[in-house]
C-alpha cells in the first residue's frame, strides 16, 4: 500500500510569485487536509478536502486555495506568496472524515 | 491560552529510560487524541490514536488520556537513541481539524 506522497520536496520562490503544491493521497482514501508547520511549530490547518468539495477552512487568506481531484489527489496553490509563507507544507489523507490522519513528507517552501 | 499546550524541550535522557511527554489542552468538546513523531525534515508519522479518557498500550508506548483534567501524556518505555524526535500531541472533537502542540523535542542519549 503506498503512502501519502508530495511533490515537489522542496521549493524556492520569490515575494509576489505563485506556487502549486501537489499531494497523492494513501490508496482509498477519500480527504485530503493540508497544514503548514513554520519552524519549532506544530502543524496548523489550512483546509480539508472531502471528495472534491472544501469540508472546512482554517484561518489562513483566500490567497491560500486548494483542488481535490476526483482521484482523491489535491493541490494547494498559494498566491502573492509572502516572507512569511515560508515553511513545511504537510498533506494529511484519511479514510474517510474525522478518522485518523496519515501525513506525507511535506514540501519546504522558502520564499526569498 | 493556546487551546493545546506543549513543553517544547528540548528533553535529554540516557538509552533505556521511560520518557514521559505530556500536553495539556482548554477544549472539552475533544474527544480524539493522537500522539505523531516527526524526525527532522520529514512528515509527522502517526504513533497512537486514542477515544476519550483510559490507556492505550502498543509495544514500548503507552498513551493516557484524563479529560477530566484536560490532560494526555505519551510514555516511552526503554528509550532507544532511534527514538529521537520531535513529538507532537494532536487532538479533535471527531470530524474537526486536528489540533497540535507545538512538540517536544526528545532526545535519547546512547
Amino acid at each position: 500500500e503506498t503512502g501519502v506522497t508530495q511533490s515537489p520536496t522542496h521549493l524556492i520562490k520569490t515575494r509576489g510569485q505563485q506556487v502549486t503544491l501537489r499531494c497523492s493521497s494513501q490508496s482509498g482514501h477519500n480527504t485530503v487536509s493540508w497544514y503548514q508547520q513554520a519552524l519549532g511549530q506544530g502543524p496548523q490547518f489550512i483546509f480539508q478536502y472531502y471528495r472534491e468539495e472544501e469540508n472546512g477552512r482554517g484561518n489562513f487568506p483566500p490567497r491560500f486555495s486548494g483542488l481535490q481531484f476526483p482521484n482523491y489527489s489535491s493541490e494547494l496553490n498559494v498566491n502573492a506568496l509572502e516572507l512569511d509563507d515560508s515553511a513545511l507544507y504537510l498533506c494529511a489523507s484519511s479514510l474517510q472524515r474525522g478518522e485518523e490522519q496519515f501525513f506525507g513528507p511535506g514540501t519546504r517552501l522558502t520564499v526569498l | 491560552q493556546k487551546e493545546v499546550e506543549q513543553d517544547p524541550g528540548p528533553l535529554s535522557v540516557p538509552e533505556g529510560a521511560i520518557v514521559s511527554l505530556n500536553c495539556t489542552y482548554s477544549n472539552s468538546a475533544f474527544q480524539y487524541f493522537m500522539w505523531y513523531r516527526q524526525y527532522s525534515r520529514k512528515g509527522p508519522e502517526l504513533l497512537m490514536y486514542t477515544y476519550s479518557s483510559g490507556n492505550k498500550e502498543d509495544g514500548r508506548f503507552t498513551a493516557q488520556v484524563d479529560k477530566s483534567s484536560k490532560y494526555i501524556s505519551l510514555f516511552i518505555r526503554d528509550s532507544q537513541p532511534s527514538d529521537s524526535a520531535t513529538y507532537l500531541c494532536a487532538m479533535n472533537s471527531g470530524n474537526t481539524p486536528l489540533v497540535f502542540g507545538k512538540g517536544t523535542r526528545l532526545s535519547v542519549i546512547a
